[in-house]
């Protein structure tokens, strides 16, 4: 049923280094693309989000790739800190609200 | 508003026992959603309602789930009898028409089934 892949499953970067996670679709029904952001105890929040006639999208430290073309987008995350430590998921939307996870990607800063 | 609020946090029962998970939506948002978090599958939508209907259940596993949300305030989600196969986080969200894709999630349950 996993309609959004999602890799790596974990990552670990050093402090200061880039940290990438990318998502693939299938469905070309899907019409906005989110990124959520977990900490363990707590539920997911939105971190940023991109539409598909967009191909980048950023906000401080944090940047969505989006090739409508391969049906793929990474998040690209600058300068990554311990903070940023944390699950991420990818997400697709449909029915302006029918919204579908990728797996996630466990995410550890190194200091 | 103090976001979305599901109760309880943590739940430890019995196989073949029937358990009831609770949530209570932001006010005014016309979207509720029950996820389930694991290791193996990551986040899984459940079901979702629009307006207290329910708008798509294919994700419910199997006839031992059953959700409702009797009006606008209120929902739960119901696995009777419970295995411990469904062990897992579950989470509640709610949004509203034009979020595009923000979710407000609650802290989620913790269930174990022994």
């Amino acid at each position: 049923q996993q309609q959004v892949k999602q890799s790596p499953q974990s990552l670990i970067v050093q402090k200061g280094g880039i940290s990438i996670i990318n998502c693939a679709y299938e469905n070309t029904a899907f019409d906005y693309f989110p990124w959520y952001q977990q900490f363990p105890g707590k539920g997911p929040a939105l971190l940023i989000a991109i539409r598909p006639d967009v191909s980048e999208k950023k906000e401080g430290r944090f940047t969505i790739s989006f090739n409508k073309s391969a049906k793929q987008f990474s998040l690209h995350i600058m300068d990554s800190q311990p903070g940023d430590s944390a699950t991420y998921f990818c997400a697709a939307l449909y029915n302006n609200n029918d919204m579908r996870f990728g797996a996630g990607t466990r995410l550890t800063v190194k200091p | 508003d103090a976001g979305v609020i599901q109760s309880p946090r943590h739940e430890v029962t019995e196989m073949g026992q029937e358990v009831t998970l609770r949530c209570k939506p932001i006010s005014g948002h016309d979207y509720l959603f029950w996820y389930r978090q694991t290791m193996m599958r990551g986040l899984e939508l459940l079901i979702y309602f629009n307006n207290n209907v329910p708008i798509d259940d294919s994700g419910m596993p199997e006839d031992r789930f059953s959700a409702k949300m009797p009006n606008a305030s209120f929902s739960t989600l119901k696995i009777q009898p419970s295995e411990p196969r469904d062990s897992a986080v579950y989470f509640c969200a709610s949004s509203f028409y034009g979020a595009d894709g923000k979710a407000f999630f609650g802290q989620g349950t913790r269930l174990t089934v022994v």
